[in-house]
């Protein structure tokens, strides 16, 4: 089954303790994604990915780390978390136009994250 | 930057229509998308239109024209299970980065 999994589902830390958010997808896409979900913000990119070891910034990376060692990874590394990191995150891949049979974005379940 | 603007919420009885707008200002357009998404829950992909007009898949139809950077997503004969947020989306060619507008929140009602 084609699908894109995070794992946590749900994590509760406390500010400061790293933590890393997985990401894993099974349909060879090469793009993926970050995206946080707030209330009345809709979802907003953190960070993506167009191919292994090619990682660029979204519209919100500050406190975010990110790395594409391999095509079906991309973990979210929260080095220091701070209380208004607290969100709903979700991964997402998508295959880049033309090498792909539909421009669909997948996403992940989602992980809700919150920190004190 | 790309900015998308939706409605806020809508209201609608089951049976009804519902026609969801969404306008957009993009450089490098690259297609629009329809997501919808029940709450705590992930987006799940509805439509994609590139090409300007009316795309039908069912209950759901979504109609796209560039030159007017706007989008419309139409639910046909609502049920209560529709009750729920819808995304438009925008794809940018330069890096297919897909920025979406803030949702709208549809409720159904008997």
């Amino acid at each position: 089954e084609a699908q894109v999994t995070q794992n946590p589902r749900y994590l509760i830390t406390v500010t400061g303790k790293k933590l890393t958010v997985t990401c894993s997808q099974n349909m060879n896409h090469e793009y993926m994604s970050w995206y946080r979900q707030d209330p009345g913000l809709g979802l907003r990119q953190i960070y993506y990915s167009m191919n292994v070891e090619v990682t660029d910034k979204g519209d919100v990376p500050e406190g975010y780390k990110v790395s594409r060692k391999e095509k079906r990874n991309f973990p979210l590394i929260l080095e220091s978390p701070s209380p208004n990191q607290t969100s709903l995150y979700f991964c997402a891949s998508r295959p880049v136009l033309g090498t792909g049979e539909t421009h669909e974005q997948y996403f992940g379940p989602g992980t809700r994250l919150t920190v004190t | 930057g790309q900015n998308i603007d939706q409605p806020t919420e809508m209201t609608a009885t089951e049976g009804a229509i519902v026609q969801i707008n969404c306008t957009y200002q993009t450089s490098g357009f690259n297609g629009l998308f329809w997501y919808q998404q029940h709450a705590g829950e992930a987006p799940t992909f509805l439509s994609y239109n590139v090409l300007d007009g009316l795309e039908e898949k069912g209950r759901f139809s979504s109609f796209l024209s560039r030159s007017k950077g706007y989008s419309y997503l139409l639910l046909k004969e609502l049920q209560m299970k529709d009750s729920a947020s819808y995304l438009c989306a925008v794809s940018r060619i330069r890096d297919y980065k897909l920025s979406f507008g803030a949702g709208t929140t549809v409720t159904v009602r008997a």
